[in-house]
């Protein structure tokens, strides 16, 4: 079972700010805080994960909150290639992927 | 730089006919493997993975299987294909032990008719 809830859906202005939410109030102190997307009718692509500190790299950042018990994908400024289904994963460095529903991003014009 | 490839990419099969699917990995060795199955607006299951030659393990019941004959090969097989064995295949791999991020494929595609 997916321990992280996140929306199901969310718009996004195409050259803005897409912030993209996600829930792990559960979540163990051994545990990451992973994000993948899923552009339709292809394979999972990493995006991004951390533990606690904020991480940043050429394609989000990642806000986990001081108690870590949720977190924020960021994609700074979105576009119309960045539509894809957004799935948040908890998990132990190490341990198997498991995905839950994510959330369709869509971003539009 | 590492690579996986998956086919065939699409195959359209009869219900009760068998099914083998291939996943190999380049430019690494010792991987973990990974078979996911995708059905239908649906999201992504887990259902078999790989630590090493001959290690397979299951996580749900079902009428696939898989093996792995060479370090960094991985298929996925059936003997007899049912309706519901229709959705989108993805292999992935990682570098083990204790790794994380996962690589996945380009997908394979089954309808079963």
């Amino acid at each position: 079972d997916a321990k992280t809830t996140q929306p199901p859906s969310m718009d996004c202005a195409e050259g803005r700010a897409a912030n993209l939410p996600c829930n792990h109030s559960t979540i163990s102190g051994n545990e990451y805080v992973y994000w993948y997307r899923q552009i339709h009718s292809q394979g999972p692509q990493y995006i991004i994960h951390g533990l606690k500190n904020n991480e940043t790299n050429e394609m989000a950042s990642l806000i986990i909150t001081e108690d870590r018990k949720s977190s924020t994908l960021i994609l700074p400024h979105a576009t119309l290639r960045d539509t894809a289904v957004y799935y948040c994963i908890s998990m132990e460095y190490g341990n198997k992927l498991v995905f839950g529903a994510g959330t369709i991003l869509r971003v539009k014009s | 730089s590492q690579t996986i490839h998956q086919w065939p990419a699409t195959l359209v099969q009869p219900v009760g006919s068998p099914l083998s699917l291939e996943c190999t990995v380049e430019g690494t060795s010792n991987p973990n493997l990974y078979w996911y199955r995708q059905a239908a607006g649906r999201g992504l299951q887990l259902l078999f993975y790989s630590v090493g030659i001959g290690q397979i393990s299951s996580e749900v019941p079902q009428n696939l299987s898989a093996s792995r004959p060479q370090d960094r090969q991985f298929i996925l097989s059936s003997k007899k294909l049912l309706l519901s064995d229709s959705g989108f295949y993805l292999c992935a791999w990682n570098r083990g032990p204790g790794a994380n991020v996962l690589t996945f494929g380009a997908g394979s595609r089954l309808t079963v008719l």
